[in-house]
């Protein structure tokens, strides 16, 4: 494969189910990014990861938990979410401070 | 202030016209500068990148760079209904931060 990757690509859990997303890049880069875009609305950049250590955390709440276990992966693990965080979960990856490239994202609908 | 402003539109052009979307930003020791096209439930996709003062064209898209004015432009020329989109403009600012704009809506009419 090429590119980044995002599985599941559709997801819909309940408020008390955990899940996990999973981004995959294979592009050589050395910085990871998670953002959220609800319905019709901006980008929101949640974490960012460089060489694997996180670098930002824009105030998202504890009920998302990112995981770096390598330059290569990325993780968002889900507990107890809310419908508002139902939104579109995007992952990107670069070289640091160079342009983004984006995965396809995951659907996540949660009820 | 934010960081990099963008007219949320919605935009409308008729085909065959020139669509021309407009970005400013903040931090004046700015240095890249990219454009994105995001289809509706679609991510974002690289469109252009510019560095230098001036214009730079890939096929119907040109990308105008202004840092005196702190202002950054993507023309479209001969617009196509399959342009219709969200255009983001992003910028990577003197701390290395990678900002978005809100984006612009542009639909092109048939």
């Amino acid at each position: 494969e090429t590119g980044v990757t995002q599985t599941p690509r559709h997801l819909v859990m309940g408020m008390t189910n955990k899940k996990s997303l999973k981004c995959e890049q294979h592009l050589g880069h050395n910085a990871m990014y998670w953002y959220k875009q609800s319905a019709k609305k901006p980008l929101e950049l949640m974490f960012v990861y460089n060489f694997k250590e996180q670098t930002e955390n824009n105030s998202v709440p504890s009920r998302f938990s990112p995981e770096c276990p390598n330059s290569s992966h990325l993780f968002l693990h889900l507990h107890t979410l809310q419908p508002e965080d139902s939104a579109l979960y995007l992952c990107a990856s670069s070289q640091v401070h160079n342009e983004q490239f984006f995965g396809p994202g995951t659907r996540l609908t949660v009820l | 202030q934010k960081e990099v402003e963008q007219n949320s539109g919605p935009l409308s052009v008729p085909e065959g016209a020139i669509a021309s979307l407009n970005c400013t930003y903040s931090d004046r020791g700015s240095q890249s500068f990219f454009w994105y096209r995001q289809y509706s439930g679609k991510s974002p996709e690289l469109i252009m990148s510019i560095y230098s003062n001036g214009d730079k064209e890939d096929g119907r898209f040109t990308a105008q760079l202004n840092k005196a004015s702190q202002y950054v432009s993507l023309l479209i020329r001969d617009s196509q209904p399959s342009d219709s989109a969200t255009y983001l403009c992003a910028v990577t600012s003197t701390g290395n931060q990678f900002y978005f704009g809100t984006g612009t809506s542009l639909t092109v009419i048939p």
